[in-house]
């Protein structure tokens, strides 16, 4: 069982460049997020999705866009990078009446 | 929102040490979870808590649910090298959102 799938693991980007992070999970669990954890600051929740067509804004979604086509599939968007984005990227699942959230290894992105 | 406050920041102990964390809410949640996450991984749930006043343990680990239901803490008895990393808790009322504390990190000399 693969559980919470992250692509890719590292990137950099320059300022103004756009790129999407793909997260897939293969639980069949109908709840996906996705957080960013910073030195100091935890982890912060992006957006997240309730189920498939279903997506809502976390504490900090300013920068970033996200769709949920499939129960599966959940990629975040960066449509315009700025180095305040630069940040350890993490997505996770769980069915959506637990909060046992599955979290995949995360993506560190860099922004210069 | 809903604010978790996690308490130490940072531990540094030796092999043997008994360890304890906590955290406290500003808001009362009906689940309570602690996760741990070592260095560059994802965070990995150790214990989840569903009903005040529960204790329940998993190995060396031993986790309580506050019975105010604001409230949290995770002993690890015994310490070890590998249990070195960041202890997050978290917190969640029915079906919403989980709410993370900002993280212990554990240092553990042998």
């Amino acid at each position: 069982n693969a559980g919470v799938t992250q692509t890719p693991k590292f990137q950099v980007l320059k300022t103004g460049q756009s790129m999407t992070l793909q997260c897939a999970q293969d639980m069949n669990h109908e709840y996906m997020s996705w957080y960013r954890q910073d030195p100091g600051m935890g982890l912060r929740l992006i957006h997240y999705s309730v189920g498939a067509g279903i997506t809502d804004q976390g504490e900090v979604p300013n920068g970033y866009n996200v769709s949920r086509s499939t129960t599966e599939d959940f990629p975040l968007r960066l449509l315009s990078a700025a180095p305040s984005q630069t940040s350890v990227y993490f997505c996770a699942s769980r069915p959506f009446r637990t909060g046992e959230l599955f979290f995949g290894e995360g993506s560190r992105l860099t922004v210069l | 929102g809903q604010q978790l406050n996690q308490s130490p920041q940072s531990m540094f102990i030796q092999e043997g040490e008994d360890v304890s964390m906590n955290c406290t809410s500003s808001s009362i949640f009906n689940t309570w979870l602690w996760y741990k996450q070592d260095p560059g991984e994802g965070p990995v749930l150790l214990i989840a808590l569903y009903k005040a006043g529960e204790l329940t343990s998993n190995g060396r680990l031993t986790a309580q649910f506050g019975i105010t239901r604001k409230d949290s803490f995770l002993n690890i008895s015994a310490s070890i090298p590998s249990d070195v990393g960041i202890y997050f808790c978290a917190g969640t009322t029915s079906g919403s959102r989980l709410t993370f504390g900002e993280g212990t990190q554990l240092t553990v000399n042998p």
